[in-house]
């Protein structure tokens, strides 16, 4: 009875391959969101959804494309992996308020 | 923009009390959280300030002053299971609620 779960818990790949991660969460809350920390640790937003609906879009490079088939779900896709993108990625959901429940990452690796 | 500094780390013993600060800078004021992350682990929320002054649960208080633009996480009766990393994090409510996490806190405590 995982509240937020994704998947893959690790993810290691070359450079220039394409690469999902996928989050489901069962709180029944309407909103999600993708967060990526970096190796200090600098955690940071990059998108929200909103009953599928992207209500979030920060400054992230056009290789990454989030989705939300269902509330319940939100998807991240990122095209042509960077060095650079190797971090923690974190889906987290809530209610629009300031508690916000995490998944237990993704930590991604790219060679 | 919208920045949030804290100590980097901070060490302290089984059974003192540690203080965590945060100062803010925002093009606005919508609330500052707290959040724990133990290492290879998700953040958790904490607490939440939305106006000045005390928010107590159990060991953990929260403290904020927005004319100071100032918080602060107090944990008393340090325990081991308290070595983590601590977060603030400012946002807004609603549903494009986007929190801006702080460098982070680096706790350690020892025996």
């Amino acid at each position: 009875d995982t509240a937020v779960s994704q998947t893959p818990k690790y993810l290691v790949t070359q450079m220039g391959n394409d690469k999902s991660i996928k989050c489901e969460q069962n709180l029944g809350h309407d909103t999600m969101y993708w967060y990526k920390q970096d190796s200090k640790k600098f955690l940071k937003i990059m998108f929200s959804y909103n009953n599928k609906e992207l209500i979030i879009n920060e400054t992230v490079p056009n290789r990454f494309s989030p989705k939300s088939p269902d509330k319940a779900h939100l998807n991240l896709h990122i095209n042509s992996l960077e060095l650079g993108d190797s971090a923690v990625y974190f889906c987290a959901s809530g209610t629009g308020g300031y508690e916000q429940y995490f998944g237990p990452g993704t930590r991604l690796t790219v060679t | 923009g919208q920045s949030l500094e804290q100590p980097s780390e901070v060490t302290a013993v089984e059974g003192a009390i540690v203080q965590i600060n945060c100062t803010y800078q925002t093009s606005g004021f919508y609330g500052l959280s707290w959040y724990q992350q133990h290492d290879g682990g998700a953040p958790t929320f904490l607490s939440y300030n939305g106006l000045d002054g005390l928010e107590e649960t159990g060991r953990f208080s929260s403290f904020l002053s927005r004319s100071d633009s100032y918080g602060y996480l107090l944990l008393q009766e340090l325990q081991m299971k308290d070595s983590a990393s601590y977060f603030c994090a400012v946002g807004r409510g609603g549903a494009t609620n986007k929190l801006i996490f702080g460098t982070g806190t680096l706790l350690a405590v020892q025996p």
